[in-house]
């Protein structure tokens, strides 16, 4: 299994309540990413890191930050929580053309909004 | 943009029988393809990629896969199922931009194996 720790594994919180959801990683890998995975969308992509403090938006990004001070670390935020967050949260990383273009997943946190 | 469509989102075979899941993808540029699986409450693991070369392609726990460019296809598929082959199975695509890949995923299928 590739290097990557998602911390908390199960949260539960109430709507309105920040959030903060932690990827670690030990592989070095350039790329970070935060998907979420929901009954009939399949995974879908929050925000991922090329680099420190270089993010970017994916296709679902309303309602979430993210933040990467270090190459290990790529945080995701909640800043109020709503109900609709609630969902199953996977941090990926990539080496990019290094590791040919392949994407390994952490084991994900749950996340319950009540 | 790319797209993925996996056909059936359930599937049931019988142990022992072939396995075939289906793919088909879009996009404007050359693609990596990729088959991942999910075991409940894990999260997701590598079975198989396509990048270039060869267009079979064969992957971890038997199962291998066929990249068709004239159909936009890449069905998953397993000579003789098993019941630990019982799971969650996710397509997806991305297309080398030298930078961050992003995947753009399937709906999933999830497969049923009954004895």
């Amino acid at each position: 299994d590739a290097g990557i720790t998602q911390s908390p594994r199960h949260k539960v919180t109430e709507t309105g309540t920040p959030v903060t959801l932690r990827c670690h990683q030990t592989e070095n890998h350039r790329y970070m990413y935060w998907y979420r995975q929901d009954p009939g969308h399949g995974l879908r992509l929050i925000h991922y890191s090329y680099g420190v403090k270089d993010t970017d938006k994916g296709e679902v990004s309303d309602g979430y930050s993210v933040s990467r001070s270090k190459t290990e670390d790529f945080l995701l935020t909640l800043e109020s929580a709503t109900s609709s967050q609630t969902s199953v949260y996977f941090c990926a990383i990539s080496g990019g053309q290094l590791s040919g273009n392949t994407i390994y997943f952490g084991e994900g946190s749950w996340l319950t909004v009540v | 943009a790319q797209s993925v469509t996996q056909l059936g989102s359930h599937v049931s075979v019988s142990e022992g029988a072939l396995v075939l899941l289906r793919c088909n993808y879009s996009s404007s540029v050359p693609p990596y393809l990729f088959w991942y699986v999910q075991y409940p409450n894990q999260g997701l693991q590598l079975l198989l990629k396509y990048t270039t070369g060869a267009t079979l392609v064969k992957g971890i726990n038997g199962f291998e896969a066929e990249f068709k460019k004239s159909e936009t296809s890449f069905h998953l598929t397993k000579p003789s199922a098993h019941m630990s082959d019982a799971a969650e199975y996710f397509c997806a695509v991305t297309i080398n931009t030298g930078t961050a890949s992003k995947l753009t995923f399937g709906t999933g299928t999830r497969l049923q194996v009954t004895l």
